[in-house]
């Protein structure tokens, strides 16, 4: 596609409810991120993809939190039994991959648990 | 580990005048990548410019560029002929060089531009 691609653009969660957020990358991209936004503050990392395989989830948060991309393209992000810290816009990120290219951002997911 | 900082939480600037957002950084190795990443209220983030650690001479991308200065771990940006578009929050951010520990983006706290007309 033109961009990265994020579905949905808002979800409202009742504190305890699994949630699935998705992520749709720019068609080609090796490389995909997940990064944690909260309110006036800088993204943070979650976790990073390379095709399929899952290199690095040091910054997710808690078991909780779970990230797949079983084909090494669209992918989604679960959150189980949703707390209010949880509260955040999801930003997705995706890259060619190679050694010296640049993360291209979707538009966000904005999560509130209530 | 590498940390990006950002002290001026909010700037303003009058339309067609030069700003200039500030940034540092600290990190433990010599060759990385830096980033100014606009984040305009649609949250759509937006690359302005980057800058390879390797290169002494500075990035600059239209009314863009930066001032970086390897040695201080300072990496700022200015902008030119500011423009009623220019509104929005800046982040700055660190990635290390391929081949280092990880290939995420560590950002700042960010900086809201607001452009008075």
């Amino acid at each position: 596609g033109a961009g990265v691609s994020q579905s949905p653009r808002y979800k409202v969660a009742k504190r305890g409810q699994d949630v699935a957020l998705r992520c749709d990358p720019i068609s080609g991209h090796v490389s995909l991120f997940w990064y944690q936004q909260a309110l006036g503050q800088g993204p943070e990392f979650l976790t990073y993809f390379q095709n399929e395989a899952q290199l690095d989830k040091s910054g997710l948060p808690s078991d909780r939190f779970f990230a797949e991309r079983p084909e090494g393209s669209v992918s989604t992000l679960k959150i189980q039994r949703t707390q209010q810290e949880d509260s955040a816009v999801y930003l997705c990120a995706s890259s060619l991959g190679g050694g010296s290219d640049t993360q291209y951002f979707g538009p966000g997911t904005r999560l509130t648990v209530l | 580990a590498q940390t990006v900082t950002q002290s001026q939480p909010e700037m303003s600037v009058q339309e067609a005048e030069t700003v200039t957002l500030s940034c540092t950084y600290d990190t433990s190795e010599s060759d990385y990548y830096l980033f100014w990443y606009k984040q305009p209220p649609s949250r759509q983030m937006i690359l302005v410019i980057r800058q390879e650690a390797y290169k002494q001479q500075n990035a600059t991308e239209n009314r863009f560029s930066v001032n970086f200065q390897k040695a201080a771990k300072s990496f700022s940006l200015k902008i030119s002929d500011s423009q009623l578009g220019d509104a929005a929050m800046y982040f700055c951010a660190y990635r290390d060089f391929p081949g280092g520990a990880t290939n995420k983006l560590i950002f700042g706290t960010g900086t809201l531009l607001a452009v008075q007309p």
